[in-house]
C-alpha cells in the first residue's frame, strides 16, 4: 500500500455531467499529481498542484481543473462530461524536497464510465 | 515535444528465459522511472534513474539508462509467473515542469 487513498472507486456518469474525484496523499508528502490513464495505454498527465498551486498541466482542456487543500489532500473536477473522459483516473503524491530520489506514489485509481 | 516509445509493446515467454524491454525517449530528461501494474491496480514503482550510466536492480529485474544513446532497458532475469504485468517506463523533462511523460507500457506475459 502507498498510503494515496482516492475515491469513488468506481463511478458512472452521463455525457454533459460533472464530477469530482477526490485524492489523500501520503503523509508528509506535498506535491499531487493527477493522470489519465485509458484503456491499454500510459498514464497521461493532468495537472500537478504543489502547497495548493498549480505547477504544470499537461494538454488537457480547461474542464478539467483541480484543487488543493492545506492537508495536501486534492481534488480533480471534470466538467461537461464526454464519452473519450472514460478512463482510469489516477492520483499520485510525492515530496517534493529532494528532486534527485523523488518517486511517485500512486493511488488505486477512480475509474470513471461515461455513458 | 519529449516522446516516449516502448518495445515491445507484448511479450509472452516461458519462465525461466531473459528477456529485456527497451524504453526510448526523444529529448534529454532529468530522471527515467520503471513502473509495474497489475490488472485493475495501481502503479508501482521500482526504478528511478538519474544518470548515464546509472543500473540498478531488485531481484529478477534489473534497469540501466544511457543518456546519450536516451535508452533505457529493463532486463529480466529467469523469469517466473509472478512477473506478469504491465511495465511502463516514463521520462522527467529536463525543464523541470515536472511534467512525466509515460511509455505507452509493455505487456508481459510469463509462461509457467
Amino acid at each position: 500500500e502507498t498510503g494515496v487513498t482516492q475515491s469513488p472507486t468506481h463511478l458512472i456518469k452521463t455525457r454533459g455531467q460533472q464530477v469530482t474525484l477526490r485524492c489523500s496523499s501520503q503523509s508528509g508528502h506535498n506535491t499531487v499529481s493527477w493522470y489519465q490513464q485509458a484503456l491499454g495505454q500510459g498514464p497521461q498527465f493532468i495537472f500537478q498542484y504543489y502547497r495548493e498551486e498549480e505547477n504544470g498541466r499537461g494538454n488537457f482542456p480547461p474542464r478539467f481543473s483541480g484543487l488543493q487543500f492545506p492537508n495536501y489532500s486534492s481534488e480533480l473536477n471534470v466538467n461537461a462530461l464526454e464519452l473519450d473522459d472514460s478512463a482510469l483516473y489516477l492520483c499520485a503524491s510525492s515530496l517534493s524536497l529532494d528532486r534527485a530520489t523523488e518517486k511517485l506514489f500512486f493511488g488505486s485509481g477512480t475509474q470513471l464510465s461515461v455513458l | 515535444e519529449l516522446k516516449v516509445e516502448q518495445n515491445p509493446l507484448f511479450l509472452s515467454m516461458q519462465e525461466g528465459k531473459n528477456y529485456t524491454i527497451y524504453c526510448n525517449y526523444s529529448t534529454t530528461s532529468d530522471r527515467l522511472y520503471w513502473y509495474r501494474q497489475d490488472p485493475g491496480k495501481s502503479l508501482e514503482s521500482l526504478f528511478v534513474l538519474l544518470s548515464n550510466g546509472a543500473v540498478k536492480q531488485e531481484g529478477r529485474l534489473m534497469a540501466s539508462l544511457d543518456t546519450k544513446a536516451r535508452l533505457s532497458t529493463l532486463h529480466i532475469t529467469a523469469a517466473v509467473h509472478d512477473l506478469s504485468a504491465t511495465y511502463f517506463c516514463a521520462v522527467d523533462r529536463t525543464n523541470r515542469d515536472d511534467k512525466i511523460i509515460f511509455g505507452k507500457g509493455t505487456r508481459l506475459h510469463i509462461l509457467p
